[in-house]
C-alpha cells in the first residue's frame, strides 16, 4: 500500500522567501509529526496533529513556522521568511491513533530544504 | 523529562564483527522504547520497540536489544554484521505530557560497515 509522502523532495530558495512543504500521511492515521533533521543531528521535534488539530506546538522553533492539516489527511508546513539555519531535512510521519505514544511511525522519505 | 542519549555518534565495524549501539535514556514513569533505522537514501523506518513482557526484543534482521531498567539502557546489538546493516539508527523514548505522548528521538548512531 502506499506509504507517506511528501513533496516536494528537494527545495531551493532564496533568504526571506517562503516555502511550503506538504505531507500525505497513511490513509486512515490520525496522528501525524513533522521533525527537522539538521545535518549531523537527531530529529528535532516539531509539530503533532491528532486529526485537524494540533495539541503539541511546542517544538515549532519560531513563530515563522506554523502548520496546518485537513482532516486526517493532507498537512502543510509553512516556514515564513526562511533563514539559513532552517536548511534542513523535514520529515513527516504518520500513525494510527498514537494516544498512547506507542504506535509505530511510519515516516516518508523528506524534504530537503537549503536556503541560500 | 523523558530523554535519550546516544553515547556513540559513528560506530564503524568490519563485516561479520559483533556490534552494540549504546542507548540510554532517562525517565521517571512507565518507558516505552524504540530503535529506528534509516537506510541511505531512505524514510526512518521501525527496527524495534520494547512495550512490556520480556525486556529482550528482537527484528527480522538479527538485530535484538535489552530492556535494563537498572542501567537505564537499551542497547542495540547485532552478533554479526552484513554490509547492509550499514545506516543511521535512533533511539527514542516515549515522553509522557499533557495527556498525551509523544517520540523522543536520541542523535543518532552511524553505523559503517566494512568489507
Amino acid at each position: 500500500g502506499a506509504g507517506v509522502s511528501q513533496s516536494p523532495s528537494n527545495k531551493v530558495t532564496e533568504k526571506g522567501k517562503d516555502v511550503e512543504l506538504r505531507c500525505d500521511p497513511i490513509s486512515g492515521h490520525t496522528a501525524l509529526y513533522w521533525y527537522r533533521q539538521r545535518l549531523g543531528q537527531g530529529l528535532e521535534f516539531l509539530i503533532y496533529f491528532q486529526g485537524n488539530s494540533a495539541p503539541d506546538k511546542s517544538g515549532l522553533p519560531s513563530d515563522r513556522f506554523s502548520a496546518e492539516r485537513t482532516g486526517e489527511s493532507v498537512s502543510t508546513l509553512t516556514i515564513q521568511r526562511t533563514q539559513q539555519e532552517d536548511s534542513a531535512v523535514y520529515l513527516c510521519a504518520s500513525s494510527p491513533r498514537d494516544r498512547a505514544g506507542t504506535d509505530t511511525q511510519y515516516f516518508g522519505p523528506g524534504t530537503r530544504l537549503t536556503v541560500l | 523529562a523523558q530523554s535519550v542519549t546516544q553515547l556513540d555518534s559513528q560506530v564503524p565495524v568490519f563485516e561479520e564483527a559483533p556490534v552494540e549501539l549504546r542507548c540510554n535514556y532517562s525517565s521517571s514513569v512507565s518507558v516505552y522504547l524504540f530503535w529506528y533505522v534509516q537506510y541511505p537514501n531512505q524514510g526512518l523506518q521501525l527496527l524495534l520497540k520494547y512495550l512490556s513482557g520480556s525486556t529482550l526484543v528482537e527484528s527480522i534482521n538479527g538485530f535484538e536489544a535489552e530492556f535494563n531498567k537498572s542501567q537505564t539502557s537499551f542497547h542495540l546489538r547485532k552478533p554479526s554484521v552484513h554490509i547492509s546493516d550499514t545506516a543511521e539508527y535512533f533511539c527514542a523514548v516515549v515522553r509522557h505530557s499533557g495527556g498525551y505522548n509523544k517520540l523522543i528521538f536520541g542523535a543518532g548512531t552511524r553505523l559503517a560497515v566494512h568489507p
